[in-house]
């Protein structure tokens, strides 16, 4: 079946410092990727996405490239803001497959300390 | 007004209470779903509607009851409920996936937080 795996949370790190929150999927067809975003007191919105095999998604500074051999799609940001507080969603959709469905991870909650 | 709108914002609601949460989507999008975002769990889905029609129904507890009156509004009718119901629930939207052009990607609204005493 589809599913996604994110790492843990929370994670902290100081203003500017570099982020990788990992992301694995298991899928059994093609499935496109997506990282979403929740900012405190708000709904998810869409970060980032990518469709198919080695697809780089990039928003807002973040980039996550889709890796099918190693079934990965990690989210990665070089300098990273106060603003940029908030928790992290991966997601999967196919649907060849699995028609609506979206599978999204646990979330990892990211703070960015001054 | 654009994007996902949900009423109300909060909500609390003792066991034997009748309520119902609102989404209303200004996007034209034709496919609706409704997710429960507890703490330490992922993102479950609820239901989802694709051109007005229930498509899918994830095992949820029939205190739970889904009403999709068209392709813009989704309504969540609360009745019974127990205190482990007690989330953010989260009603979402996307255009109807195709397959030449990808998963349609969703848009989520801010969230009914939903407290049951």
């Amino acid at each position: 079946g589809n599913s996604v795996t994110q790492m843990e949370g929370p994670v902290t790190l100081s203003e500017e410092a570099f982020l990788t929150i990992n992301c694995t999927y298991t899928a059994t067809g093609y499935p496109s990727l997506f990282w979403y975003v929740q900012y405190p007191g708000e709904g998810l919105q869409l970060l980032l996405k990518a469709t198919k095999a080695d697809d780089k998604g990039s928003n807002k500074g973040f980039e996550a490239t889709y890796r099918k051999e190693t079934t990965s799609f990690h989210l990665e940001k070089g300098s990273v803001q106060v603003s940029d507080s908030a928790v992290y969603f991966c997601a999967l959709s196919d649907p060849e497959s699995d028609g609506n469905q979206f599978y999204f991870g646990t979330g990892t909650s990211l703070t960015v300390i001054p | 007004e654009t994007g996902v709108t949900q009423t109300p914002r909060h909500l609390v609601m003792g066991m034997t209470n009748k309520k119902s949460l609102k989404c209303e989507q200004h996007l034209g999008h034709n496919a609706m779903y409704w997710y429960k975002q507890s703490a330490k769990k992922p993102l479950e889905l609820m239901f989802v509607y694709s051109l007005e029609e229930r498509v899918e129904n994830n095992s949820v507890p029939s205190r739970f009851s889904p009403e999709c009156p068209n392709s813009s509004h989704l309504f969540l009718h609360l009745h019974t409920l127990q205190p482990e119901d007690s989330a953010l629930y989260l009603c979402a939207s996307s255009q109807e996936p195709t397959l030449a052009g990808g998963p349609g990607e969703l848009f989520f609204g801010e969230g009914s937080r939903l407290t049951v005493l």
